[in-house]
């Protein structure tokens, strides 16, 4: 069954630097999103992204945050320079269509860890 | 977003169906009911979904009151594997395609 792949699985970096999380989506699937899960917490929506548009953002996805569909098959996620409440599971996650009717599927996430 | 309420733990056997309680007085006519579940260290999972029937798949049932202001996941036979957080989320059919996550029911099953 094709599944969305994320990299890396494990990220470390230094307060201030930048990040670039990267994402393979379902090939056939047009819409892309990024949520996070600090550890403990809820899984928060980000960003949603469709036709090289972000279509929809949250409160956390500030001017520190991007997203880019650099070619026809990744999706990545950019911190520019990161804080150490950014320290989270990140998940994308890939639907085929849009509407209630079409679930959304997960990545297994990277870990970001800023220290 | 119209809120969903769920225990936030419950135990079940190995082997035995587990069916996990949703509360959603608040919905709305144009709600589709979405379960999903996340295992440890996973990414959520989609598991089913229904918006007045009840819905069967691979995975599990979907019971859904006639009100519609509350409805059950339904695993028919549970496993070690389907230990995970499962969260019951409203998404309404007006183009909000984001998925809105709350705390959810913690699943433990007893072997």
């Amino acid at each position: 069954e094709p599944e969305v792949t994320q990299t890396p699985s494990h990220q470390v970096t230094q307060m201030g630097q930048e990040v670039i999380l990267r994402c393979v989506p379902i090939s056939n699937h047009l819409y892309f999103y990024w949520y996070r899960q600090i550890l403990g917490q809820k899984v928060e929506f980000l960003v949603s992204f469709y036709n090289n548009e972000i279509s929809e953002k949250s409160e956390i996805f500030d001017d520190q945050f991007s997203v880019e569909r650099p070619d026809g098959s990744n999706f990545t996620l950019k911190i520019r320079s990161t804080k150490l409440e950014d320290s989270a599971m990140y998940f994308c996650a890939s639907s085929e269509a849009l509407g209630v009717a079409s679930p959304l599927h997960f990545g297994n996430g990277t870990r970001l860890t800023v220290t | 977003d119209a809120k969903t309420t769920q225990p936030n733990s419950m135990e079940s056997n190995e082997e035995e169906p587990v069916h996990l309680p949703c509360n959603h007085s608040t919905i709305s006519g144009t709600d589709y009911i979405h379960w999903y579940r996340q295992l440890p260290s996973q990414g959520p999972e989609y598991v089913i979904h229904g918006l007045t029937s009840n819905v069967n798949n691979r995975m599990a049932s979907l019971a859904i009151a006639e009100d519609r202001k509350s409805s059950t996941l339904i695993l028919h036979r549970a496993t070690l594997r389907d230990a995970a957080v499962y969260y019951c989320i409203l998404r309404t059919n007006f183009g909000n395609e984001k998925l809105t996550f709350g705390t959810g029911t913690r699943l433990t099953i007893i072997p």
